[in-house]
Formats: structure tokens, sequence, C-alpha cells
């Protein structure tokens, strides 16, 4: 069984500054995906960023970053240089084996202008 | 390309009906995944088709079922509802066939149904 935990219920961030949300783990696969999600007020959900697991190397798309920590299961999302416009609820989520997501209870991030 | 269709958008229903939602996938796409997603539990798992075949479902009752056809179109159905099924419901797609070992991958979402019953 696979577990996403997300202690982190609210985050807010000055516009233009750097935010890390947090996320841990649990699996007993070996060959897995890790996600972030976003879903603003829209309520549409759309990918942040991905990362397999049997790659050592951080995933980074733009401004948002992963810090991988394979061993100790955890999977931290940077937004770097934050935009109004980044202002949803985010999600981690893992995916293995058995063709379906696991998310966490999501982070609600608010941007200050 | 056109993304994930979901209908109805909204919809009221009181306790004891049923009610069906439809999924249209992005184009090319073969799987299917629906998610409830309410304030309490999150985003749960109810199941995922590919190629009109089910292979996994989560853990509610047998009152949520679901199908695939030949277009990848996908409908889900609550039979006897309840106030507890009150939820927005997500349909995803993907190709259904993971680039990487794992073969969950990348899932592209709907707008969701928003389903309340009375």
């Amino acid at each position: 069984a696979q577990t996403v935990t997300q202690s982190q219920p609210e985050m807010s961030v000055q516009e233009a500054e750097t935010v890390t949300l947090s996320c841990t783990y649990d699996t007993s696969e070996s060959d897995y995906y890790l996600f972030w999600y976003k879903q603003p007020p829209s309520r549409q959900m759309i990918l942040v960023i991905r990362q397999e697991a049997y790659k050592q190397q951080n995933a980074t798309e733009n401004r948002f970053s992963v810090n991988f920590q394979k061993a100790a299961k955890s999977f931290s999302l940077k937004i770097s240089d934050s935009q109004l416009g980044d202002a949803a609820m985010y999600f981690c989520a893992s995916g293995g084996s058995n063709y379906k997501l696991t998310f966490g209870k999501g982070t609600l991030l608010t941007v200050n202008p | 390309k056109a993304g994930v269709t979901q209908t109805p958008r909204y919809l009221i229903k009181t306790r004891g009906q049923q009610v069906t939602l439809s999924c249209s996938p992005i184009s090319g796409h073969r799987s299917v995944s629906w998610y409830q997603q309410t304030p309490g539990q999150g985003l749960q798992f109810l199941f995922e088709y590919f190629s009109e075949t089910q292979r996994n479902k989560g853990n509610f009752p047998g009152r949520f079922s679901g199908r695939q056809f030949s277009n990848s179109r996908s409908e889900m159905n609550v039979s006897t509802l309840e106030l507890g099924d009150s939820a927005l419901y997500l349909c995803a797609s993907s190709s259904g066939l993971a680039g990487g070992r794992a073969n969950t991958g990348e899932l592209f979402f709907g707008e969701g149904s928003r389903l309340t019953v009375l």
C-alpha cells in the first residue's frame, strides 16, 4: 500500500519570495513516480512536476523544483519567485504498479502581494 | 487537443436516487480513472479502466460502479445515493502505458462533476 503525507495544511508566501511545500510518502514498490499537482480555485488539477523514483537527479520545471530524498521518502516542492497565480491547493501524489495515484491531503498556498 | 470533458458539471439529487456521470478522455488516451474529492477525505481512488477493462478498484461500496466504452469514454454510476456521497467527482485520463517501469504515470484531469445529495 502507498501513503502520502502532507504535514502543512496551509502555507503563505510573499510575492517574489520562495516557498517549500513538504511531502513524505511510503511505498513497498521499487519503481514508482512522484508528482505535484496544483488545483486552482477553478478546480481543474494540473501537473506541476513529476519525478521518476529511479532517477537520482531532482526534477526542475522553470520556477518549480523538487528535493527528492529517496532514502528518507521525502519529496518537497520548491517554488521560486512566487507569483499571484501560484495560489492554489497543491497535492503530492505517488503512483506505482497498481494503475492509481495516491494523494496527500493537500497544502493550500496563499501568495500575498 | 481537447482536454478531459466531464458532464454534467453540477447536479443535485436526493437520497435514494441514482446518478450517472460521464467522462470523455483526451483523444488517444485509453485509460480513464475516477476519483472522489471531499474536504474531509481528500482525493480517493474509485476505479481505473483501460480498453474497457477495470484494472483496479478502490475501497468503495458496490453502489459505485463504472464502465468504459470502446471509444474510451467512461461513465460512473452511484445508486441509492447517501448524503455522504456529496463530493466533487474527478475523471482523469492517460495513455495507460507509462513509459517507465511503473505503470501509473501522469494523469490529465477534467474539471469535475459537483454532486450534491439532499
